[in-house]
């Protein structure tokens, strides 16, 4: 079965320096990727999503995530934070998107911004 | 669109109560999904439908019913509450088989005393 794993539960950046959420995933197969956001009492958002095209995706609000199969690795990155940014990341691992109910999360990534 | 809408977005519970969290949808999606999110976990599936009275079991079902009487309503029903229930419950839904995204609702905290 899928898994995926964050590497870090909590990031803290300066405004206008990159952020990087690191994510690797576990698949038998050739998976569907997604970085999901949180606010602070809000529903998940869909940041960006990998489905087998190119490997370099953009997503929202200048996130951009690389599908690197050799690495297992899908990594979540911004040139320059913004204040806006700070919020919880959830990366998603699916192996069978077509079907019902196969999305596994990670535990989530806490992002704080300082000024 | 509303989007996806959920009632109450917080409650506080007895132990050994029960109540009924609310999930509506306004997409005419055919999925619809229920998770948990515990603190500093991921979110894990509780029950999932995809379509109008049907309805199977996901990850952590124990404890939970659910039903699906018409396209756009998924109620979760918590029978006998617990304190191990004491969680953010977020519903989602998507539009059907074949396409990826989930889109979600803004939660439901329960804390059960």
């Amino acid at each position: 079965a899928q898994s995926v794993t964050q590497l870090d539960s909590h990031v803290s950046v300066s405004e206008g320096t990159p952020v990087l959420l690191r994510c690797n995933y576990s698949s038998s197969y050739s998976p569907s990727l997604f970085w999901y956001v949180q606010h602070p009492n809000k529903g998940l958002q869909l940041l960006l999503k990998y489905t087998s095209a190119a490997t370099l995706v953009k997503g929202i609000n200048g996130f951009e995530a690389e599908f690197k199969k050799s690495e297992t690795s899908f990594h979540l990155t911004k040139p320059s934070a913004h204040m806006s940014d700070a919020a919880e990341y959830f990366c998603v691992v699916s192996e069978n998107w077509y079907n019902n109910n196969d999305m596994r999360f990670g535990a989530g990534t806490r992002l704080t911004v300082k000024p | 669109n509303a989007g996806v809408t959920q009632t109450p977005k917080f409650r506080i519970l007895k132990i050994g109560q029960s109540m009924t969290l609310q999930c509506t949808q306004d997409m005419n999606h055919n999925y619809m999904y229920w998770y948990r999110q515990d603190p500093g976990m991921g979110l894990k599936l509780i029950y999932y439908s995809v379509g109008a009275g049907i309805t199977d079991k996901g990850e952590v079902p124990n404890g939970y019913n659910v039903s699906r009487s018409t396209t756009e309503d998924f109620p979760l029903r918590l029978e006998l509450a617990a304190p191990s229930q004491t969680s953010v419950y977020f519903c989602a839904s998507k539009a059907g088989l074949g396409t990826d995204t989930q889109y979600f609702g803004p939660g439901t905290r329960l804390t059960v005393l």
